[in-house]
């Protein structure tokens, strides 16, 4: 159990196009997703915070309005890169906590890593 | 918030246990101390966590020391498949509101 879904696992786009990213808990249900951001050699740096229902709370130096984090339903967390540029290239993890789960666990996607050429 | 310590990286030799110390001197008492481990271009994976007691599953056992500023992960027969990034975490458990901050990790090499 506890399974966490990414997808796409690698795409490539344009300059100044958007990108969504979706992340779904296949067999829980999760009323808290996270979305992080990995580049090269580097650690897992969180992004966003994301709540069934309500607005995603932001880390610091993180665009909201670039982006984009919409968690319409327990099992569903979709994260849109909008006017992606080269240097928004990176890998991007989402992970989701349980609803009523054990003790704060986060359980991982598998990953999307983005080129913007 | 707590901080964790760990080597930069660690060599193991395969079909041996693999010891990965992490320091945590910091800790509060609902702390829990959580591990994860990241294979090459892959999201984290969970592997154990604890509060005060030493812990068990299927992929390896946690050992907390009695004052809790100090625990070690053991893989007790390492396989090549283990090679990857070890992170060790410390976080409240209850607290809903609280989030992981993934420090660099050490990383485990598993050598035939």
């Amino acid at each position: 159990g506890a399974v966490v879904s990414q997808h796409p696992s690698w795409v490539i786009c344009k300059s100044g196009t958007s990108v969504k990213i979706e992340c779904r808990s296949l067999d829980f249900q999760a009323t808290t997703m996270f979305w992080y951001r990995q580049f090269p050699k580097q650690s897992l740096m969180l992004m966003a915070t994301s709540n069934e229902g309500s607005k995603a709370t932001y880390e610091q130096g993180v665009e909201k309005d670039k982006f984009l984090i919409n968690h319409a339903s327990l099992t569903l967390s979709t994260l849109t890169v909008t006017s992606a540029h080269p240097e928004d290239s990176s890998f991007y993890i989402c992970s989701a906590r349980r609803a009523g789960g054990s003790k704060n666990i986060q359980y991982f996607g598998a990953g999307t890593r983005l080129s913007v050429l | 918030d707590a901080k964790t310590t760990q080597p930069p990286s660690m060599d193991c030799a395969e079909g041996r246990a693999a010891n990965l110390p992490c320091n945590h001197s910091t800790i509060s008492g609902n702390e829990y101390v959580y591990w994860y481990r990241q294979i090459h271009s892959q999201g984290p994976q969970y592997i154990i966590h604890g509060l005060k007691n030493n812990e068990t599953n299927e992929m390896a056992s946690l050992i907390i020391t009695e004052d809790r500023k100090s625990s070690t992960l053991i893989l007790p027969h390492a396989t090549l498949r283990d090679t990857a990034v070890y992170y060790c975490i410390v976080r409240a458990g209850d607290n809903y509101g609280q989030n992981f901050v993934f420090g660099p990790g050490t990383r485990l090499s598993v050598l035939p």
